[in-house]
């Protein structure tokens, strides 16, 4: 499968504890992208990354997220000591470089607070 | 900062009747125009793409769409509806990052429902 990965597909947690979401982009992708869908919104934009670099995390919450590419590896979204309101679908999505190229979508993460 | 209105939450539409979705967007300069399409459970596929040139796109699945800039308008279309297009639409605009990126700012969608 040449598409985004994402796993898990769904994770459930108990409110404090961790939770941590793992994309794979596209082969050939360098940039990759996180987005968070609430029920009945659209997504919002979190945070881009491209190889050991976060470029702009505007949408990312000011606690509690993290998001990282290394030189190896998947992308990972860290949540610590997730709430009830973290609950929600949290896409991945990848690109080539240029800013005109779109971006392809991963099937997401279905996250659930207990 | 960009914005995206999909003003119709659900569409019911007969299986082959015409169909278009509408998507309003704000943004100071020329955008980068999307339609995605996402099914229960699933991520978004991308429907079509809009950069520049022609102002009517066409992209998959019998689907087109075309970029109004006086109406800053990017309505997407399809002339016979099949029940497999069942599923939600997102109309997205995308802004350039530092980087050479793209942010995408998404519509909060609209659900369509086909009848047989």
């Amino acid at each position: 499968n040449a598409g985004v990965m994402q796993n898990p597909r769904h994770l459930v947690r108990r409110r404090g504890q961790e939770a941590r979401l793992r994309c794979s982009p596209m082969k050939g992708h360098s940039h990759v992208y996180w987005y968070r869908q609430l029920p009945e919104e659209g997504l919002k934009f979190m945070v881009y990354l491209q190889k050991e670099n976060i470029i702009d995390e505007s949408g990312m919450p000011k606690e509690r997220f993290s998001a990282e590419f290394p030189k190896e590896g998947p992308s990972i979204l860290r949540i610590q000591q997730v709430v009830r309101g973290d609950s929600a679908a949290y896409f991945c999505a990848s690109s080539w470089g240029d800013g005109n190229q779109p971006q392809h979508f991963g099937d997401g993460t279905r996250l659930s607070i207990l | 900062a960009q914005s995206v209105t999909q003003p119709d939450i659900h569409i019911t539409v007969s299986e082959g009747a015409s169909l278009e979705l509408r998507c309003n967007y704000s943004y100071g300069a020329t955008p980068y125009l999307f339609w995605y399409v996402q099914s229960p459970g699933q991520g978004l596929q991308l429907l079509l793409k809009y950069f520049s040139g022609d102002t009517l796109v066409q992209g998959i699945k019998g689907f087109e769409a075309e970029f109004k800039r006086s109406q800053s308008s990017f309505n997407l279309r399809k002339p016979s509806v099949h029940w497999s297009d069942a599923a939600e639409y997102f109309c997205a605009v995308g802004a350039g990052l530092t980087g050479g990126g793209n942010k995408l700012t998404f519509g909060t969608g609209t659900q369509l429902k086909v009848e047989l």
